[in-house]
C-alpha cells in the first residue's frame, strides 16, 4: 500500500477521549475517501474530501464524527468522545485511473 | 447500496484454480469491473481491472460477460498466500468522484 500513508497503526483510547486519524494520499493527489470496516465487516463509506471541500460526508455519523482535508497537511478523521462501538479499522485512499483505489495500512482504534 | 452481489464464502484446493463471481446488473456502459483483495485486514490490494474485454495480469484473470452483467475472477493455481476476501466494485475510470461501496465481499479459504 506504498503512497497512501496513515498513522498512527494502531490507537487505542479511552471511552469519552477524542481519536484523531491522519491520512496523507498519494503524492499529486488532492483528495482522499475514508472508510470505516467494523470487525468481520465490509468496508463501509464514510466521506470524500478534496482539499479544503468535504464532497460527500454521507456515510458520516451525524455525531463526534469530523473530518477535514486542510490545504497544508493530511486529512483529518476526528472521533470525540468515543464509545466502544467506536472500535474499528479506518483506512483512507486516494483515486487515479491505474489500479483504481489506494488504500492505506491502516488505523485500528480500540476504545477501552 | 453496494452495485455488486458476491458469494459470502468459497473455498479451494491448493495449487487449484479459484473462480470467484460477482453479479453486478446494474452496470453503467461507463462504468468499470474492478477486483482488490484485503489480506488479514491490512489495507485492501488492487488485482485487476477491466470494461468488456476480459483482462490478464500477473495475478489474475478477469473474465466479463457480454452483457457485462457479471464477471469472473480467477486465481489460476491458488496458493496458501491468496486466503484472502476478495472484493467486486464497478466505477467510472476517472479521477472523478464516484461513491463506492464495498459490501462484504467473498472469503476464499485456500485449503492445503
Amino acid at each position: 500500500n506504498a503512497g497512501v500513508m496513515q498513522n498512527p497503526r494502531h490507537l487505542v483510547r479511552r471511552r469519552g477521549q477524542e481519536a484523531r486519524l491522519r491520512c496523507s494520499p498519494m503524492k499529486g493527489h488532492s483528495h482522499v475517501y475514508w472508510y470505516r470496516q467494523l470487525p468481520e465487516e465490509g468496508l463501509k463509506f464514510m466521506v470524500y474530501l478534496q482539499k479544503e471541500n468535504i464532497i460527500d460526508e454521507s456515510g458520516m455519523p451525524k455525531e463526534r464524527f469530523s473530518a477535514e482535508f486542510p490545504k497544508e497537511g493530511p486529512s483529518i478523521l476526528r472521533i470525540q468522545q468515543v464509545v466502544r462501538g467506536d472500535s474499528a479499522a479506518y483506512f483512507c485512499a486516494s483515486f487515479g485511473t491505474a489500479g483504481g483505489y489506494t488504500f492505506g495500512s491502516g488505523t485500528r482504534l480500540t476504545v477501552v | 447500496d453496494a452495485k455488486t452481489t458476491q458469494p459470502p464464502s468459497m473455498d479451494c484446493a491448493e495449487g487449484r484454480a479459484a473462480n470467484l463471481p460477482c453479479n453486478h446488473s446494474t452496470i453503467s456502459g461507463n462504468e468499470y469491473v474492478y477486483w482488490y483483495r484485503q489480506i488479514h485486514s491490512q489495507g485492501p490490494q488492487y488485482i485487476i481491472h477491466g470494461l468488456k474485454n476480459n483482462e490478464t495480469n500477473e495475478m489474475a484473470s478477469l473474465i466479463i460477460t457480454e452483457d457485462r452483467k457479471s464477471s469472473t475472477l480467477i486465481l489460476p493455481h491458488a496458493t496458501l498466500r491468496d486466503t484472502a476476501v476478495y472484493y467486486c466494485i464497478v466505477r467510472v475510470d476517472s479521477g472523478g468522484y464516484q461513491k463506492v461501496t464495498f459490501g462484504t465481499g467473498t472469503k476464499l479459504q485456500v485449503i492445503p
